[in-house]
């Protein structure tokens, strides 16, 4: 299973682009990225999830270089609300399809 | 995106007792399901991944004999803490794939709410 490095923390203030890069050098073919999004005492919120180039949805954008070794999250003019720990996973299309967390981004949003 | 509950969001209970912790996929169908726990400001850690009709997989370190999963149905999969001790208080979370896949999607996961365990 690819291992991730993200940043530990990341501060912000309303309205600014905000953009978390997560490091998986040894991703393999099979794999993609998968992002969520976890407020205190909740589960994990799918926000994104892309295998190569960009991949926008209504809440954010997910870039994916050509060697896939890193990946991006954009998160365009956040909000108090977007205050949460943001994780990134690589998964495999096979059978076992298991996520390990890493440690996620801690990011706050400031006024 | 599609919809997983955990029942119950939270119990509290005596040392000793069992708890059965339930998770469901609301409106899809799901062979796979997966057990998470999370301890304050840790990460989840992956526990064991459920699977219907046949035994659960259990990651290296968890009891399989404490953390007893039953995945009897499609939308359904428990998970009993058995002898309950305080050391078990921790924030369980449980996932399902939707495995229905439109052309050119990928597999995703969806996480339930959590159950909050806290044993006295």
């Amino acid at each position: 299973l690819a291992k991730t490095t993200q940043p530990i923390s990341m501060d912000s203030y309303e309205g600014q682009e905000v953009n978390i890069t997560c490091s998986h050098n040894n991703i393999a073919t099979n794999d993609y990225i998968t992002w969520y999004q976890q407020f205190p005492s909740q589960g994990p919120r799918f926000i994104i999830q892309g295998y190569k180039t960009k991949v926008t949805n209504e809440v954010a954008s997910l870039f994916i270089p050509a060697d896939r070794k890193s990946s991006t999250l954009s998160l365009p003019r956040v909000s108090l609300s977007d205050t949460a720990v943001y994780y990134c996973l690589v998964g495999q299309v096979d059978s076992s399809y298991k996520l390990i967390f890493g440690s996620g981004t801690r990011l706050l949003v400031r006024p | 995106g599609a919809v997983v509950s955990q029942h119950p969001s939270r119990v509290i209970c005596k040392s000793g007792t069992s708890v059965k912790i339930e998770c469901r996929s609301l409106d899809f169908q799901a062979t796979t399901m997966f057990w998470y726990r999370q301890f304050p400001k840790q990460s989840l850690m992956l526990m064991a991944t459920s699977n219907e009709g046949s035994k659960a997989t259990y990651e290296q370190g968890v009891e399989k004999d404490k953390f007893l999963i039953n995945h009897a149905s499609l939308t359904l999969s428990t998970l009993t803490v058995t002898s309950a001790h305080p050391e078990d208080s921790s924030f369980y979370i449980c996932s399902a794939r939707d495995e229905i896949l439109e052309t050119g999607e990928l597999e995703t996961q969806y996480f339930g709410p959590g159950t909050r365990l806290l044993v006295l």
